[in-house]
């Protein structure tokens, strides 16, 4: 089955830039999208289509795709990035969605 | 703004069947992909299906088997079925409203329900 690949644990200071990577080889074809999820919440759709923001979606979030692997990049953390972020796309065919695994991002 | 809302047993026991609703206030069910995602405790989110609002539906293969998701439009509700459940169908499930891939649209899981957990036991 088609997955996708998250690292674990991402850990900055505030004000520095973080990166969370997401690899899967259908990225080259599917778009990618970007949740976070802060404890005892839904997620909450951050980016879509690889690299566009919902409406009330801070600036300082963003997304890219380099072939087969797409990043959330957030400038500028502040204690509030907090929480769990999960990738998600589709397989090759789009028959299914995928999630990747997580990265939990810690402000240190 | 659309909200939903999920509800159903919060017990189940084991080989048993897993049903949930989820209503959709405040929007209309048409034109979207209503979709059932879950999370065990302290574990990552998994994709289970979703129903079109014209009843289509498509599953994860792994679960593909044991579920059925389907849509009453007249009572704006979608149901998940998951049938012959063990422990480790023990999750948070939510209900999510999936936009179709335009160019004015998200494409992506753009309203969720808060979500209810359902444990598997006896």
């Amino acid at each position: 089955s088609y997955e996708l690949t998250q690292p674990p644990s991402v850990s900055v200071s505030p004000g520095q830039t973080a990166r969370i990577s997401c690899s899967g080889e259908a990225l080259t074809e599917k778009y990618g999208y970007w949740y976070r999820q802060k404890p005892g919440q839904a997620p909450v759709l951050v980016i879509y289509k690889d690299n566009k923001r919902p409406s009330g979606i801070p600036e300082r979030l963003s997304g890219s795709n380099s072939g087969t692997t797409v990043t959330l990049t957030i400038s500028g953390v502040q204690a509030e990035d907090e929480a769990d972020y999960y990738c998600q796309s589709e397989d090759s065919r789009g028959d299914y969605k995928v999630f990747g695994g997580g990265t939990r991002l810690t402000v240190l | 703004q659309v909200q939903l809302q999920e509800s159903g047993p919060g017990l189940v026991q084991p080989s048993g069947t897993l049903s949930l609703s989820c209503t959709v206030s405040g929007g209309s069910i048409n034109t979207y992909y209503w979709t059932w995602i879950r999370q065990p405790p302290g574990k990552g989110l998994e994709w289970i299906g979703y129903v079109f609002y014209s009843g289509s539906a498509k599953y994860t293969p792994s679960l593909e088997s044991r579920v059925t998701i389907s849509v009453d439009t007249s009572k704006n509700q979608v149901s998940l079925k998951l049938t012959s459940v063990t422990a480790a169908d023990t999750a948070v499930y939510y209900c999510a409203r999936q936009s179709p891939e335009t160019s004015v649209t998200t494409g992506g899981f753009d309203s969720w329900g808060q979500g209810i957990l359902v444990t598997v036991s006896s």
